[in-house]
Parts: structure tokens; C-alpha cells; sequence
């Protein structure tokens, strides 16, 4: 039931555009991304539910796909403070569903 | 400060020592976790909490034992330490279940010899 993330890894110049995709081969609930900088903990981005609705902080948004079970993450003009690996944790539909990540996108800026 | 701490934030120990991680929040979140990351595995979920005193197996529970007398502390036991527990822990509160946001501690990096 794990979320399978792609790309595995990204290299950008900073200003350039990224997406990050997350698919699940359940129905969804929820998807939640978290990014997570080297030696750091995860950090809360943002919380996406049922109802296909896209969110977004500054430059950073997401979607939500749930006839196709998928949720892609947007980073556009990518800045030097975007570099870390970007997890993606699903929740299921159902009762007593848990959170259950991705194994990660390292996305990595560069001048 | 408000927060969620872990400790330690590092610890090595031999393999059949009992080792107990230490969690704590102070936003009296009601849902509590415990995770383990190791490379190319991403974020696992070993128990979790809902309350004081109610707690339940997530993906990788096996040779861990968790406890919560009181909200704001979920320690994490490890009985009899082996090597493939070797990883990065992290604990983690959220307000009040799955579908709300996760708060992290710092994680504690056990090394088991």
C-alpha cells in the first residue's frame, strides 16, 4: 500500500520549474506531503482530501487526482531553500486507515 | 517552548540491551507516532497512539513495545536490541488523527552493535 513516488531524483538550476508525482494503487482519501532537509526532521507542507482540490503555499502547490489515485506536487521557480527530499504519505479510503509515505524524492537546487 | 523532543538524539548500544527512546510534546496533541527511516524505505510506521493509554501496531511493530500513561510522553522500547533496528526514529504528534498535520521531533540515531 505504499505510495510509489517518481522522480526518484531531481537536479534543477535555481528559477527552474519541478513537479513530483505520487500514485497509489488504492482509493484515496488524503495525500500529505512533508519535506525533509539532510540531518533534518520532515516538515508539514500541506493536506490534500477527497474533492480534487488543488492547494498552494507561495510557489509551492499541489493536486489531487482521485479517480486516478494520484497527487503531483508543483515547485515553480525553485529557489536554493527548495533542495531536500519531498515525501508523499497516502491515506486510504476506509476505516482505520493510516498514514503510509513514499520512499522519497530528492530534489536537489543548484546555482 | 512548545514543541515535540526527542532523546536522545543519538545513542549506540550491543545487540540484546533494552534501549527506551524518549518522546514529548507539550501542544497536548492527542495522536502520537513513532517512525523509522532507513534508506530506501522512507518513513515507517511502528506504533501509534490516540490517547493516554491507547495505542496500536502500525506497519513494523515487531521487537518494540510502546507505552503512554500520560499524553505528552509516548517512550519507545526497544526489549532486546538486534542490528536490523539500526535507524533514524522519529516521533511525531499530530492534533487529532491521520488527516491532520504531522509535527516531528529532531529523531534520535540509534546504532546498534
Amino acid at each position: 500500500q505504499q505510495p510509489v513516488q517518481s522522480p526518484q531524483a531531481v537536479i534543477l538550476r535555481e528559477g527552474e520549474d519541478a513537479v513530483i508525482n505520487c500514485s497509489s494503487s488504492k482509493a484515496l482519501y488524503s495525500v500529505h506531503w512533508y519535506r525533509q532537509k539532510h540531518g533534518e526532521a520532515p516538515v508539514f507542507l500541506m493536506i490534500l482530501l477527497k474533492g480534487g482540490e488543488q492547494k498552494g503555499h507561495e510557489k509551492i502547490s499541489a493536486s489531487f487526482n482521485e479517480k486516478k489515485q494520484q497527487s503531483s506536487l508543483y515547485l515553480t521557480a525553485s529557489q536554493l531553500s527548495y533542495s531536500g527530499t519531498y515525501f508523499c504519505g497516502t491515506v486510504i479510503t476506509g476505516t482505520a486507515s493510516k498514514l503510509t509515505f513514499g520512499t522519497g524524492t530528492r530534489l536537489q537546487v543548484t546555482l | 517552548d512548545a514543541g515535540i523532543t526527542q532523546s536522545p538524539r543519538y545513542k549506540i548500544t550491543e545487540t540484546g540491551r533494552q534501549v527506551t527512546l524518549m518522546c514529548h510534546q507539550t501542544w497536548s496533541h492527542s495522536y502520537m507516532f513513532w517512525y523509522r527511516q532507513d534508506l530506501g524505505h522512507g518513513l515507517r510506521l511502528i506504533y501509534y497512539s490516540a490517547a493516554a493509554d491507547i495505542t496500536d501496531k502500525g506497519e513494523v511493530p515487531d521487537g518494540y513495545v510502546v507505552s503512554r500513561s500520560k499524553t505528552e510522553n509516548f517512550p519507545l522500547t526497544l526489549e532486546s536490541a538486534t542490528r536490523s533496528q539500526t535507524s533514524v526514529y522519529f516521533c511525531a504528534s499530530s492534533e487529532s488523527g491521520f488527516n491532520q498535520p504531522q509535527h516531528f521531533g529532531d529523531g534520535t540515531r540509534l546504532s546498534i552493535l
